[in-house]
């Protein structure tokens, strides 16, 4: 594709239940990134993937929160027994390489009732 | 640790006035520095970088930005505001050769006619 997508688009679950969401980067873009952005927030940076691997994962917030990129291309964000604090919209953005600019995704906006 | 501060959440001005957004970083190592822009109901998009060399950076529709070093600041600025320009502008800030990139909290630019 063109750019960064991410599905879905909206996403409405109930506290303590599990989900997954899901971003393709820019084709042959090898690093991916994750942020999370709360209403009136700049992105929060969670998780850096160089090819397959976890260059860093120091943002994510917690045990519950864990990413996968198996193949070094499509990212996968999980979340498990999800709270109502972790209502926002999760970003993904893609680069060329590791300092260069991120292209992002429109996000999937997350609901958790 | 990194931090970025936007003064100033909202900023109004004239069509084909000056527009002026600040930014101040803090960064214990030689920085990367960021403008990003978000359109209504768009996803966030480059508007120009700081890595190394001059330290004025022009960047996309008329917008550049001044690194300053001793007053650790990365002001955004364009000379005449365009109506197309209201969105929400996001200053970012990165190690030199590093990946995680932190951002503001959003300066949102509204342009009257």
């Amino acid at each position: 594709g063109a750019g960064v997508s991410q599905t879905p688009s909206n996403k409405v679950t109930e506290k303590g239940k599990y989900v997954e969401l899901r971003c393709d980067p820019i084709s042959g873009h090898t690093a991916l990134y994750w942020y999370r952005q709360s209403l009136g927030q700049g992105p929060e940076f969670l998780i850096y993937f160089q090819g397959t691997g976890a260059a860093d994962d120091s943002g994510l917030p917690n045990d519950r929160f864990f990413a996968v990129r198996p193949e070094g291309s499509v990212s996968t964000l999980k979340i498990q027994r999800t709270e109502r604090g972790d209502s926002a919209v999760y970003l993904c953005a893609s680069s060329a390489q590791g300092v260069g600019e991120q292209f992002f995704g429109p996000g999937t906006r997350l609901t958790v009732l | 640790a990194q931090s970025v501060t936007q003064l100033g959440s909202h900023v109004s001005v004239s069509e084909g006035a000056l527009v002026l957004l600040r930014c101040n970083y803090s960064s214990s190592v030689p920085p990367y520095l960021f403008w990003y822009v978000q359109y209504p109901n768009q996803g966030l998009q480059l508007l120009l970088k700081y890595t190394t060399g001059a330290t004025l950076v022009k960047g996309i529709n008329g917008f550049e930005a001044e690194f300053k070093k001793s007053e650790t600041s990365f002001h955004l600025t364009k000379p005449s505001a365009h109506m197309s320009d209201a969105a929400e502008y996001f200053c970012a800030v990165s190690e030199a050769g590093g990946f995680k990139t932190i951002f503001g909290a959003g300066t949102r630019l509204f342009v009257k006619a």
